[in-house]
């Protein structure tokens, strides 16, 4: 079966320090693909990024990283010099192509809280 | 632009009424999704439809009600068996292949006093 552990339930840092938000997956499937997204308090979940698993290069995107590690069934988002419109709920969610046209499985999401 | 829109964004109802969200996307996508989110709990999934006049239970169902008459289109229906309808209330929509990821829209803030 599909899981999506995200452990960090809640993450207070203030302006400025850098934070890594973390995202352990399972899946018996060699293909998979990955997912992290951002809601911010408005509610709409906006798309941050997508993986598959044959490319494990860390990805930056502006103050954004995020490291995939097969051998640690990681996923992990860090954001560096973290500002006020960081804060927002992240999720990250999984897809496994070999698993027929199931949903995504999402992990439960970590609030972030940077303050000023 | 395309997207996902949701209407309302706030809804009142009185407890014992049915009231149904309303979900258009015209992103052309062919699978849509009905999640739920109460206040610090992830997401659950309550029903999806992958092609027009098909739909599946996700994992909380009961209470609730679908259908799929267009491909843009995917209402749901909170029915007076649910049981705590008080929630936020996403939509997504996908392709057939949900590898690429899904599209949200807005979401409905539901309140039953």
């Amino acid at each position: 079966a599909q899981k999506v552990t995200q452990a960090q339930t809640e993450i207070s840092v203030v302006e400025k320090e850098d934070v890594t938000l973390d995202c352990v997956y399972e899946t018996r499937d060699t293909t998979y693909y990955l997912f992290w997204y951002k809601q911010p308090p408005s509610g709409e979940l906006v798309f941050l990024i997508r993986r598959n698993s044959f490319d494990e290069q860390n990805e930056i995107s502006g103050r954004y990283s995020w490291n995939f590690q097969k051998s640690t069934s990681s996923f992990n988002f860090t954001i560096t010099a973290s500002q006020v419109v960081d804060s927002a709920v992240y999720f990250c969610a999984l897809s496994d192509p070999n698993s027929g046209n199931t949903p995504l499985v999402f992990g439960k999401g970590t609030r972030l809280s940077v303050i000023a | 632009d395309g997207g996902i829109t949701q209407s309302p964004k706030y809804l009142f109802r009185k407890e014992g009424q049915n009231v149904t969200l309303s979900c258009e996307q015209n992103l052309n996508h062919d699978a849509m999704y009905w999640y739920r989110q109460d206040p610090g709990q992830g997401l659950r999934l309550i029903y999806y439809s992958q092609i027009v006049n098909d739909f599946q239970k996700g994992d909380i169902a009961e209470g609730y009600s679908v259908s799929r008459e267009k491909k843009e289109s995917f209402p749901l229906t909170v029915t007076s068996a649910q049981k705590n309808p008080t929630a936020f209330y996403l939509c997504a929509s996908s392709w057939r292949d949900r590898n690429y990821g899904y599209t949200f829209g807005s979401g409905t803030r539901l309140t039953v006093v």
